[in-house]
Parts: C-alpha cells; structure tokens; sequence
C-alpha cells in the first residue's frame, strides 16, 4: 500500500532554475493537493484537483503551475524558482465525495539559494 | 473568509499528564473538522474526524475531540500522555462542495517532559 508518493524528497534550485514535482496515488482517490508548509503558518493550500481534468487555485497560487496528468497523477510545476519558494512541499489526496479526508505523501523539501 | 486558529504554539506537558490542544474555527456552516499530527520530518497523519452526530469522537493513540457548536471549537484531548506524542499537531476544516477544501490552522508543537 504506497498511498501517496512524492518525488523527489529533497532539492535544491538556484534562483531562477525550474523544476515539477511528482505526485502520485493509488487509492482511486478524485481529488488531489498541493500544499506548503512553512514555520508557524502551518499549511496552505497552493492548488487542488477536485477530479481528473479540473485543477483550480488555492490560497497561494502565484508562481506555481499544475497538470492533472489522470487520475493518479497531479504534478506541481515551478517555473521561475525564488527563494520565497524554500518550503516543505505536500501532496495529498482524498476520495472527493462522501468521506472527505486527505492522505498525505511525505513531502518533498525543497530549498531555493 | 474560513480561518482556523490555533492560539498555542509551543505546549509541554510531564509525561502522564493530561492534555488539550485548543482549535477553534470561523466558518458560516458547520464543517468537518480534523486533528492530524505530524512527527519530525514526516508528513501528517489523520487523528480523527467530525462529520456529525455525537460531538465526542475518538481517534487514533487514544485521542478525542469534542465538537462545540457553540463556541466553534474542536479541541483535541488525551487523559494521559506518552512520549512518544511528542510531535505537531494541526487541525483542519474541511469546507467547500464536498467539503474537500482543506483549511489548516498553524499548529501546537507538543513537547513532553520525562
């Protein structure tokens, strides 16, 4: 039972560099996330995927991008790196309908120099 | 706006002592409510869960939270602490159409004393 896999753990990007992370579940779940967590502002929400073919902003959408490749698969997309984007990445997934509650991957750090 | 808050940042307790981690919410329904905790470097496992019914649920590693209409709280309580419940401990709401839009408040470092 994987549940929800990121990739990778850990990077680190100089300013300007792009990357995507890869986020993957194989619970059947409709509905994906993006979050960031950083010291004291515990997470929020940067884009989510309430079913395959819909992706839609979150609180904190700016200078990120996202693709719902199908249904297992949500990828988050940097394009431009900046420092304000050091954090701790998570992924997560839900079913979408009748039990709302995520599962989450164990993140990927990332530091941006 | 939904906000989540809540008011402790860092809590330490003896071990074997009591506990309650204090969340409250702003939100214009009743939404589902949620504990998850976060061990160091790990991501966040879910806790426990209120849908609706009765107002006290149970959770995972002896966990309960009890839902207060009335003062928009979920406050997460264990009679007796371990040290290994050491960790972050966020609560969430859930809101949205299916209630699948997640809100997290910015967590209580709990730390337990020997």
């Amino acid at each position: 039972n994987a549940g929800v896999t990121q990739t990778p753990k850990f990077q680190v990007l100089k300013t300007g560099q792009s990357m995507t992370l890869q986020c993957a579940q194989d619970m059947n779940h409709n509905s994906m996330y993006w979050y960031r967590q950083d010291p004291g502002m515990g997470l929020r929400l940067i884009y989510y995927s309430a079913s395959e073919g819909t992706t839609d902003k979150g609180e904190v959408p700016n200078g990120y991008n996202v693709s719902r490749l199908n249904k297992r698969e949500f990828s988050l997309r940097l394009e431009s790196a900046a420092p304000s984007q050091t954090s701790v990445y998570f992924c997560a997934s839900s079913p979408g309908t009748t039990s709302p509650g995520y599962t989450f991957g164990s993140g990927t750090r990332l530091t941006v120099v | 706006a939904q906000s989540v808050t809540q008011p402790d940042i860092h809590i330490t307790v003896s071990e074997g002592a009591s506990l309650e981690l204090r969340c409250n919410y702003s939100y214009g329904a009743t939404p589902y409510l949620f504990w998850y905790v976060q061990s160091p470097g790990q991501g966040l496992q879910l806790l426990l869960k209120y849908f609706s019914g009765d107002t006290l649920v149970q959770g995972i590693k002896g966990f309960e939270a009890e839902f207060k209409r009335s003062q928009s709280s979920f406050n997460l309580r264990k009679p007796s602490v371990h040290w290994s419940d050491a960790a972050e401990y966020f609560c969430a709401v859930g809101v949205g159409s299916n209630f699948n839009k997640f809100y997290f408040g910015s967590g209580t470092k709990l730390n337990v004393k020997p």
